[in-house]
């Protein structure tokens, strides 16, 4: 797979469930960010985890990695219709940003 | 909350022209980019700037691409003789440190570019 994988591709839940994304990557990373997207529209920045940090809260964010399976998890808790959204991980090596093609999440009222 | 500001939101051109995209970066941050995302497709990076000059480009950015920091506050992306396949949603973001490691990015919310 290409660097910043999600799977999986799409997810549909329930309100109030719980919603987890994860993300593969393939070389050394100085930080992995997650970014929402709604249809259309801009790239909105969620949460960054560093290298050398395991996990981190933001509100109903939850987020995983694991450098030495090159792995990171989105975990939302308590999902919203408003959650519904295009995920990416991205991942942050020199200056740029690798992306991955993105979990597309709905959540059903 | 700051933001960053890209104008227009949508625009239109004939193939072979040449297009310039606009973005008003947050103001205290040092870091530039572009990123691309043609539909349906993964977001891409174009060039990051910093310091007046480009940091590092993908090979996307060709001839045909070139940014400048006109003044104090705009950032800009101009596509010399666009081609079809140049239609995308490009996006401008800016950061406070390099490489996001602070705060990450933060992302205008794009001008879709359509080339007929």
């Amino acid at each position: 797979s290409q660097q910043g994988e999600e799977d999986p591709q799409a997810l549909s839940i329930q309100e109030g469930e719980n919603a987890t994304m994860n993300c593969s990557y393939k070389t050394s990373i100085n930080n992995l960010q997650w970014y929402r997207q709604n249809s259309g529209r801009g790239l909105v920045h969620l949460i960054l985890i560093r290298s050398n940090e395991r996990e981190k809260h933001s509100g109903r964010l939850r987020v995983t990695l694991d450098t030495s399976k090159k792995s990171s998890s989105l975990l939302i808790t308590a999902s919203r219709a408003a959650d519904t959204a295009s995920y990416f991980c991205a991942t942050n090596s020199n200056y740029q940003l690798i992306w991955g093609a993105g979990t597309k999440l709905i959540i059903k009222p | 909350e700051p933001e960053v500001t890209q104008t227009p939101s949508h625009q239109v051109t004939q193939m072979g022209q040449e297009v310039i995209l606009r973005c008003v970066p947050i103001s205290n941050h040092l870091y530039f980019y572009w990123y691309r995302q043609i539909l349906g497709q993964k977001v891409e990076f174009l060039v990051s700037f910093y310091n007046n000059e480009i940091s590092e480009k993908s090979e996307i950015f060709d001839d045909q691409f070139s940014v400048e920091r006109p003044d104090g506050s705009n950032f800009t992306l101009k596509i010399r003789s666009t081609k079809l396949e140049d239609s995308a949603m490009y996006f401008c973001a800016s950061s406070e440190g390099g490489q996001g490691r602070i705060y990450g990015y933060t992302f205008g919310s794009g001008t879709r570019l359509t080339v007929v």
